[in-house]
């Protein structure tokens, strides 16, 4: 059984670039969430996905950012027009349905650094 | 966003001690989870807690659900120099076993032990 994975590990871009990250949930979880961490904090909650239903978003989602999971599988999160304030760790997670909902297991997570 | 005040900040220690960390909130949870997270990665669940009044262990771990449903606590028993890290508490919401999604974090404890 294979953990939650996300790609890149690191991203470096220049400011006013896209970036896209990817995660690949643990495959029996039909639950996704996305999170965002800065240092010397607890994750954020983003978003999170009900296979490809995204049923709910935090004010800290701005318009340019955006979520997806088309096949209720994997997800991207694209960030457009990235700003310094953008730097951060994207942590995603997985959980499953039913009992134990709240259970939620991390990836690895793609630190961002916006130059 | 909204995080929940974790106690203490940090905590330097000698290995074999006896450690205990908590969390607090002005919010009920019917969820608490404790995760333990390395530098540059992800957070890994530790133990997971779902009735008020839970008491349970996980090898040398052992944290509790306040009965209030507002606050939560763990222990780490015999430190040893693995244990260094940053734990973080996390509280969870859900109406009949399923999740209403987000989970909300604390701001962490930093564990050094010293051999």
């Amino acid at each position: 059984d294979t953990g939650v994975s996300q790609d890149p590990r690191h991203k470096i871009t220049k400011r006013g670039q896209n970036v896209t990250f990817r995660c690949d949930p643990i495959s029996e979880h039909n639950r996704l969430y996305w999170y965002r961490q800065t240092l010397g904090q607890g994750p954020e909650f983003l978003t999170y996905f009900q296979n490809e239903a995204q049923l709910e978003k935090s004010r800290l989602l701005s318009d340019r950012f955006s979520a997806e999971r088309p096949k209720g599988s994997f997800s991207t999160l694209e960030i457009q027009r990235t700003e310094q304030g953008d730097s951060a760790m994207y942590l995603c997670a997985s959980s499953p349905q039913g009992a134990g909902t709240d259970t939620q297991y991390f990836g690895p997570g793609t630190r961002l650094t916006v130059l | 966003g909204q995080q929940l005040n974790q106690s203490p900040q940090s905590m330097f220690i000698q290995e074999g001690e006896d450690v205990s960390m908590n969390c607090t909130s002005s919010s009920i949870f019917n969820t608490w989870l404790w995760y333990k997270q390395d530098p540059g990665e992800g957070p890994v669940l530790l133990i997971a807690l779902y009735k008020a009044g839970e008491l349970t262990s996980n090898g040398r771990l052992t944290a509790q659900f306040g009965i209030t449903r507002k606050d939560s606590f763990l222990n780490i028993s015999a430190s040893i120099p693995s244990d260094v890290g940053i734990y973080f508490c996390a509280g969870g919401f859900n109406a009949g076993g399923t999740s209403y999604g987000k989970l909300t974090f604390g701001q962490g404890t930093i564990l050094t032990v010293h051999p």
